[in-house]
């Protein structure tokens, strides 16, 4: 069963610091990951994709895998309150195939 | 452009009824995807299509689901005999063409919320 995992939370965070969300999966193969921002009653949207280990930097948000640990995470600088979100992290096994998502990490961004 | 449409973004049934969801994906992307999501939980896949076929149906619940993409690109996911535990939001996404950069990056519609009574 290919699985992937994340603190559901809440995660709270003081707004201008520094939030760190964390990711395990289990399928060694998967090659592509996926961040993924969930608002209250609205749909997935993509934000952060990673495909090689390190990390990968875009505005405020930094996705970082390491594919030897299993690990993915997504760190927000500056956190807004507008960052106040589910994040759903997904992995994609196949490069054509379906994502796997976690749980969801919900987290609140103290005013 | 246009991103993801689905319809109807809401639809309240009876137990036993016959339902079909919507979908548009954007204008160019050949992959779609349905998932499903309940309350607390990331997205569960249901199908995907490459084209007009299923690639991959392994996550249909059972043989009361069936969707469709006739001619590559709307496709409709019908739901036979509806059971409360149907109740969910369904997402479906598109993909761009298989060979670019980032084609399996999947875009979501808005969601179908379909309540069961």
């Amino acid at each position: 069963q290919k699985e992937v995992e994340q603190n559901s939370g809440p995660l709270s965070v003081p707004e201008g610091a520094i939030a760190s969300l964390n990711c395990t999966y289990s399928d060694r193969g998967s090659q592509s990951f996926f961040w993924y921002r969930q608002y209250s009653g609205k749909s997935p949207e993509l934000i952060m994709s990673i495909y090689s280990n390190g990390d990968k930097e875009d505005g405020r948000f930094t996705a970082q895998l390491n594919k030897a640990s299993q690990y993915v995470s997504l760190l927000i600088r500056d956190s807004q309150p507008s960052d106040s979100a589910t994040y759903l992290c997904a992995v994609n096994p196949n490069r054509d195939d379906k994502i796997i998502f976690g749980k969801g990490t919900r987290l609140h961004i103290l005013p | 452009g246009a991103g993801v449409s689905q319809t109807p973004s809401n639809k309240v049934t009876e137990k036993g009824k016959y339902v079909e969801l919507r979908c548009d994906p954007i204008s160019g992307h050949t992959a779609l995807y349905w998932y499903r999501q309940s309350l607390g939980q990331g997205p569960e896949f249901l199908i995907y299509f490459q084209g007009t076929g299923a690639a991959d149906d392994s996550g249909l619940p059972n043989d009361r689901f069936f969707a469709v993409r006739p001619e590559g690109s709307v496709s409709t996911l019908k739901i036979q005999r509806t059971e409360r535990g149907d109740s969910a939001v369904y997402l479906c996404a598109s993909s761009p063409v298989p060979g670019t950069v980032t084609y399996n990056e999947q875009f979501f519609g808005p969601g179908t919320r379909l309540t069961v009574l």
